[in-house]
């Protein structure tokens, strides 16, 4: 099973800050995608990222968030202007094999005061 | 839109069996899946099942799948205290890496001994 670590595992922040969510697979991949889930709710797709571009986007990803993988590595999400209802888990989750599998980071925790 | 569906929670005794039952809602997913999340952790893939088949056996776990219906069961044969968390299963729409996965609602699962 492919391993992906994700960073920070708990970030607080102050609305209208901004931040930046990391996700670290151990070995190379070319699928991403970013999830959440908004507390005792399920897991929402946020969008996915093929060849250092977005493949597809939800209604959720506006125009606050951004996702990049700056280094060929790591793969971030970022919130520019947080609010109240972004507090959630964010997952990360790159694809494996078979090639129709999404294996899932450990998430990071997003509270928003 | 609509929803991929699942009993909220089931309660079950150490060394019984469990079944967790899922409405999907896309008759085109080629793959479903479930995946395991224990309190304050992510999400582990449990197992999948290709759409052209009726039944997936993993150890304790056999997943049956009715595709006229668009149901997804698992049941977990000599249920273990272990096995207490919440249950997700997911379609995936899209092919390849230009997929997304849809999660149903989650299945909590209590295990007492």
């Amino acid at each position: 099973e492919p391993e992906v670590t994700q960073t920070p595992s708990h970030q607080v922040t102050q609305m209208g800050q901004e931040v930046i969510l990391r996700c670290v697979p151990i070995s190379n991949h070319l699928y991403f995608y970013w999830y959440r889930q908004i507390l005792g709710q399920k897991v929402e797709f946020l969008v996915s990222f093929y060849n250092n571009e977005i493949s597809e986007k939800s209604e959720i990803f506006d125009d606050q968030f951004s996702v990049e993988r700056p280094d060929g590595s790591n793969f971030t999400l970022k919130i520019r202007s947080t609010k109240l209802e972004d507090s959630a888990m964010y997952f990360c989750a790159i694809l494996g094999t078979p090639q129709e599998t999404q294996y899932f980071g450990p998430g990071t925790r997003l509270l928003v005061l | 839109g609509e929803d991929v569906e699942q009993s909220l929670f089931l309660s079950v005794r150490e060394g019984d069996s469990s079944v967790i039952n899922c409405t999907y809602t896309d008759s085109s997913s080629t793959y479903l899946y479930w995946y395991k999340q224990e309190p304050g952790a992510g999400l582990q893939l449990l197992t999948y099942i290709f759409s052209n088949m009726d039944m997936k056996q993993d150890q304790r776990l056999t997943v049956l799948l009715n595709k006229k219906d668009k149901h997804l069961s698992l049941r977990i044969a000599d249920t273990q205290t272990g096995d207490s968390a919440i249950y997700f299963c997911a379609e995936n729409q899209g092919a390849g890496g230009f997929q997304k996965l849809v999660f149903g609602t989650g299945t909590r699962l209590l295990v007492s001994p």
